[in-house]
């Protein structure tokens, strides 16, 4: 058990809709990241926030969001949804900003777009 | 472009012996990078890590890596493997400049036979 907790572990929804993703943290880290693991993209790293404020961004889409919350966890906002966007998300936290902190791993959400 | 690859998707071996995972960068500035292994239905787990010293680098679950600048490698080693190191293998690089923002190789799928 890495600390990292997600919520829900599955999701199935229809093209259109919107979901939100939840993530709460190891205790006293700062720092989470959002990736999307599918069978085409592999692993794919989506946003940080550190301390309540977006940090990084890499491949996502305008449909989606993230925000930290001040009790530190984070949710994931998906909106009009794809099919494409079937995919398990994966949310990490680690102690602080640097790159060479060990980033610990949720279980992850399976989301399926119907 | 930053990249990393993982030349092996498949890896079949028989338990009792050696792996060898092979995993190569391109990356600009002084990499941090990773090994992290995923079982089924779990999140991925960090089994080692180098950002600097000693290039051979000794991980939990008696996995070892060796840093290699001269051919931009970084691959995974274990002398005796177990049933239950069948699982998949992600490397990851990271660098100083980059947030904790994480590029995954595709992964490899390591099986193995009694």
């Amino acid at each position: 058990d890495s600390g990292v907790t997600q919520t829900p572990k599955h999701l199935i929804t229809a093209t259109g809709q919107r979901v939100t993703l939840r993530c709460s943290p190891r205790s006293g880290d700062l720092s989470v990241y959002w990736y999307q693991q599918s069978l085409d993209q592999g692993l794919q790293f989506l946003i940080q926030y550190y301390n309540g404020e977006e940090r990084a961004k890499g491949n996502i889409l305008e449909r989606f969001s993230a925000q930290q919350f001040p009790d530190l966890h984070s949710e994931l906002n998906l909106s009009s949804l794809e099919l494409g966007d079937s995919a398990l998300y994966f949310c990490a936290s680690s102690a602080r900003l640097a790159s060479y902190n060990e980033q610990f791993f949720g279980p992850g959400t399976r989301l399926t777009v119907l | 472009a930053q990249s990393v690859t993982q030349p092996d998707i498949h890896i079949t071996v028989s338990e009792g012996a050696s792996l060898e995972l092979r995993c190569n960068y391109s990356y600009g500035a002084t990499p941090y990078l990773f090994w992290y292994v995923q079982s089924p239905g779990q999140g991925l787990q960090l089994l080692l890590k180098y950002f600097s010293g000693d290039t051979l680098v000794q991980g939990i679950k008696g996995f070892e890596a060796e840093f290699k600048r001269s051919q931009s490698s970084f691959n995974l080693r274990k002398p005796s493997v177990h049933w239950s190191d069948a699982a998949e293998y992600f490397c990851a690089v990271g660098a100083q400049d980059s947030w904790g923002k994480l590029q995954f190789g595709a992964g490899t799928q390591v099986v193995v036979t009694p």
